[in-house]
């Protein structure tokens, strides 16, 4: 069965550092992949998603996440954290050939300390 | 609107009271979903429909909850005879086809209080 497992509940940076949100899956069969970002009293946003192709993905806002297959990772980075990203992030998982389910890990909230 | 719509923003409401959400997705999305987040917690998948059909209502947590969609477009969510254990931010998205690889669109939440 397919799972997401977001490492850390709580990742707090400084402003103008690197940002790595982690996230790790399980699946049977090639995934696709994506980041949600959840600011306050709003609904997610997507950021970001892996289907085929370049496993370096940039999306919204300047970040970018690897998919590696080898360590069933699709962490999301940052080189410099900004007090706007301040947020919850979620990664999500659904599979090739798949139903539409999206499965979804615990969430990541992002603080950025001034 | 380009997004999707959700209303109320916020319903608060007495224990024991029906209560209706409504969605409107992204005009020609054919795939909707409802999700409920409660406070601090990840997303949990409620329904979905492909077009006027909901194929999988497995994540309905009780018959208390319901869901419709009509005309390709506007769903409703109603749950009947709330509880306390309803509150929390319920939240649609809409997607352009259904397939694994399609982005889901998220619409801002309807916030239910339960008093």
């Amino acid at each position: 069965a397919q799972s997401v497992t977001q490492l850390g509940s709580h990742v707090s940076v400084s402003e103008g550092a690197l940002v790595l949100l982690r996230c790790n899956y399980s699946s049977s069969v090639p995934p696709y992949l994506f980041w949600y970002v959840q600011y306050p009293n709003q609904g997610l946003q997507l950021l970001l998603k892996y289907t085929t192709g370049a496993t370096l993905v940039k999306g919204i806002n300047g970040f970018e996440a690897e998919f590696k297959k080898s360590e069933t990772s699709f962490h999301l980075t940052k080189p410099s954290a900004h007090m706007s990203d301040a947020a919850e992030y979620f990664c999500a998982v659904s599979e090739e050939g798949g139903n539409y389910q999206l499965i979804w890990g615990a969430g990541t909230k992002l603080i950025i300390k001034p | 609107g380009a997004g999707v719509s959700q209303s109320p923003s916020n319903k608060v409401t007495e224990k024991g009271k029906d209560v209706e959400l409504r969605c409107d997705p992204i005009s020609g999305h054919t795939a909707l979903y409802w999700y409920r987040q409660s406070l601090g917690q990840g997303l949990e998948f409620l329904i979905y429909f492909q077009g006027n059909s909901a194929p999988d209502k497995s994540g309905l947590p009780s018959d208390r909850f319901s869901a419709e969609r009509t005309g390709g477009s506007v769903s409703t969510l109603t749950i009947q005879r709330t509880q306390q254990e309803d509150s929390a931010v319920y939240l649609c998205a809409s997607s352009l086809l259904q397939g694994s690889n399609q982005p889901q669109h998220f619409g801002d939440g309807t916030r239910l209080s339960i008093l």
